[in-house]
């Protein structure tokens, strides 16, 4: 079935390294992407979004890249810091008629080894 | 400050009691959306209101009801009929299609459900 998922449930990186987050899409309507960090026992938080028409979108410390073609998203973080330690989840909007609401999937746990 | 606000944090509950988890937003939103986060798993989408008076059945809306009588509140009942509802529920807003909506979700701080 359709679907949006992770490719590792965990990833482990020393402190000052890049990380990279990994994500899979198989709705070719999908128009619009997220990611969100949630630390524990608290609401996702927002950090990068990415609209189909684009391929890269940079932000703080953090670049969204998604590749069309194979249906596949990414998020990079670069000079990774302890505070970056908790669950990233990429989500999508299937954009399907009269359903606006994001579909998330099962997230990374990133952990960052001083 | 704008944002959203759950209440309780923590609720307990007995077999075969109903509880109402609030949710109220202070964004001017239009659309309100309730997830489920069980252990070690992503979000799914319980219901979700794109307006006032109107709401829609997400994956898992068995056991649930909601209501949206006001633009700022989107109450979410668990019902005895829910099976497992030991979880931790999660309430956003986004600006909705009235607004422009950009798809981007407004999370609340989240209400933990334990079924004793």
């Amino acid at each position: 079935g359709e679907s949006v998922g992770l490719h590792l449930p965990t990833l482990s990186v020393q402190e000052g390294d890049n990380s990279i987050i990994n994500c899979a899409y198989s709705n070719s309507a999908s128009d619009y992407f997220i990611w969100y960090k949630q630390e524990s026992g608290k609401g996702p938080q927002f950090i990068i979004d990415i609209r189909s028409n684009m391929d890269k979108r940079q932000g703080q410390r953090v670049t969204v890249l998604l590749n069309k073609t194979v249906k596949h998203l990414s998020l990079q973080i670069a000079a990774t810091q302890p505070g970056d330690s908790a669950v990233y989840f990429c989500a999508e909007n299937r954009g399907y008629a009269g359903r606006r609401a994001l579909t998330f999937g099962s997230g990374t746990r990133l952990q960052v080894q001083p | 400050d704008g944002g959203i606000t759950q209440s309780p944090k923590y609720l307990f509950r007995k077999e075969g009691q109903n509880v109402t988890l609030s949710c109220e937003q202070n964004l001017n939103h239009d659309a309100m959306y309730w997830y489920r986060q069980d252990p070690g798993q992503g979000l799914r989408l319980i219901y979700y209101s794109q307006i006032v008076n109107d709401f829609q059945k997400g994956d898992i809306a068995e056991g649930y009801s909601v209501s949206r009588e006001k633009k700022e509140s989107f109450p979410l009942t668990v019902t005895s009929a829910q099976k497992n509802p030991t979880a931790f529920y999660l309430c956003a807003s986004s600006s909705g299609l009235a607004g422009g909506d950009t798809g981007e979700l407004f999370f609340g701080e989240g209400s933990r459900l334990t079924v004793l």
